[in-house]
């Protein structure tokens, strides 16, 4: 256990359904991050939360929303989503957005849309 | 968009031989470079952070160099265990958070 929780760790979801994905972290850190690793290909940065205030949105599609109710909690809701977007998402969190800090990474949710 | 690129994709080793992996970034606006571990089903655990030109660190039995002017840090492993299997990820940081640029890792196995 890492500190950053996710849950559900699996869900599977119609196009036309409504899911929510659910962070926690009680590590004081101030910056929690959402992340998705499709297939082959490298972790790509979705949304960036400093301070509860989004600082990032990656050029994500609107059917993937972001909410930061504090510092410990974070959640992507989501809505008609399509199979391309079936991907482990990944939470992390960090001190801060400053440069030196690494991430503390949840387990992920394998979502998968059918 | 930067090209972050490790190297081999995937290893096998035996149990007990030592082994090395690469990690290739461009040289510019280098501010940090992090190596995380990432076993099946768990979450991706830091390694290192390293952040200067000739920086060397260790953990155990796995150690991390890295050239910031030619770009590359190499991630060494002594004496592999079968419990080092997992896919090793690094992560150039060009700038803040918003340019964090991970590669696609190299997935070691240690044979027993």
């Amino acid at each position: 256990e890492t500190g950053v929780t996710q849950t559900p760790r699996h869900l599977v979801m119609g196009m036309t359904n409504k899911k929510s994905l659910k962070c926690e972290q009680h590590l004081g850190h101030n910056a929690m991050y959402w992340y998705k690793q499709s297939a082959k290909k490298p972790l790509e940065l979705m949304f960036v939360y400093n301070f509860k205030e989004q600082t990032e949105n990656n050029s994500v599609p609107s059917r993937f929303s972001p909410e930061c109710p504090n510092s410990s909690h974070l959640f992507l809701h989501l809505h008609t989503l399509q199979p391309e977007d079936s991907a482990l998402y990944l939470c992390a969190s960090s001190l801060s957005t400053a440069t030196g800090n690494g991430y503390t990474f949840g387990s992920g949710t394998r979502l998968t849309v059918v | 968009i930067l090209n972050v690129e490790q190297s081999p994709q995937s290893l096998h080793v035996q149990e007990g031989d030592s082994t090395n992996f690469t990690c290739s970034f461009p040289s510019s606006n280098f501010y940090a470079l992090h190596w995380y571990r990432w076993e099946t089903a768990k979450s991706p655990e830091a390694l290192f952070v390293m952040t200067l030109n000739g920086d060397e660190k260790k953990k155990g039995r796995i150690s991390a160099t890295l050239n910031t002017k030619e770009g590359y840090s190499y991630l060494y492993i002594k004496g592999s265990q079968p419990e080092d299997s997992a896919t090793y990820l690094c992560a150039l940081n060009s700038g803040g958070y918003q340019k964090v640029t991970f590669g696609t890792g190299t997935k070691l196995q240690v044979i027993p």
